[in-house]
């Protein structure tokens, strides 16, 4: 029983480059989320998705997709890198109510 | 709209003393509240949740915190700090629809001997 996984772990790009972040889950889990951590900012959120087949729009959701594949895999897409978007990037799952959330270790990522 | 105010961004406690970190929220809905650790290079990790139950909310590692709706609060404690505390924590509140969480901003806990 794995949890959440992510893939990269790190990842340079350029400014303009594009990257595809994977997150999976092994809980059967109907929620996932995108989350982005910045020093003295907490998390914020990026885009959810609170069942297979739906997403939907987080607080910080400009310059970003993604995709449900399906109920284990939840990915996000960076289309044109920014450097405001150097960040850490944490994927989280959860049950239905109470909104207990696992997470996962993390991308972090740079762009230069 | 859902918010948590958490005060002070770095919190200094020798071992073996009260560990004390404050946060508020703001819901339009009774809320669900969690506390969340995060140790260097990792992931969150639940410590805590209040979920209309006691009021009085037992985690992991001897952490405990207390619901008070009049107050607002839901303070994070730990009689006695130990140097595997050192940590970032995070008080969480439940969103519009029970949907979502939004964070508070984080409390870094530094722990000296």
């Amino acid at each position: 029983n794995a949890g959440v996984t992510q893939t990269p772990k790190f990842q340079v790009l350029k400014t303009g480059q594009s990257m595809t972040l994977q997150c999976a889950q092994d809980m059967n889990h109907n929620s996932m989320y995108w989350y982005r951590q910045d020093p003295g900012m907490g998390l914020r959120l990026i885009y959810y998705s609170a069942s297979e087949g739906t997403t939907d729009k987080g607080e910080v959701p400009n310059g970003y997709n993604v995709s449900r594949l399906n109920k284990r895999e939840f990915s996000l897409r960076l289309e044109s890198a920014a450097p405001s978007q150097t960040s850490v990037y944490f994927c989280a799952s959860s049950d239905d109510r109470p909104l207990e959330q696992y997470f996962g270790p993390g991308t972090r990522l740079t762009v230069t | 709209a859902q918010s948590v105010t958490q005060l002070g961004s770095h919190v200094s406690v020798s071992e073996g003393a009260l560990v004390l970190l404050r946060c508020n929220y703001s819901s339009s809905v009774p809320p669900y509240l969690f506390w969340y650790v995060q140790y260097p290079n990792q992931g969150l990790q639940l410590l805590l949740k209040y979920t209309s139950a006691a009021t009085l909310v037992k985690g992991i590692n001897g952490f405990e915190a207390e619901f008070k709706k009049s107050e607002t609060s839901f303070h994070l404690t730990k009689p006695s700090a130990h140097m595997s505390d050192a940590a970032e924590y995070f008080c969480a509140v439940s969103g519009l629809g029970y949907s979502t969480l939004t964070f508070g901003k984080g409390t870094m806990l530094l722990v000296s001997p």
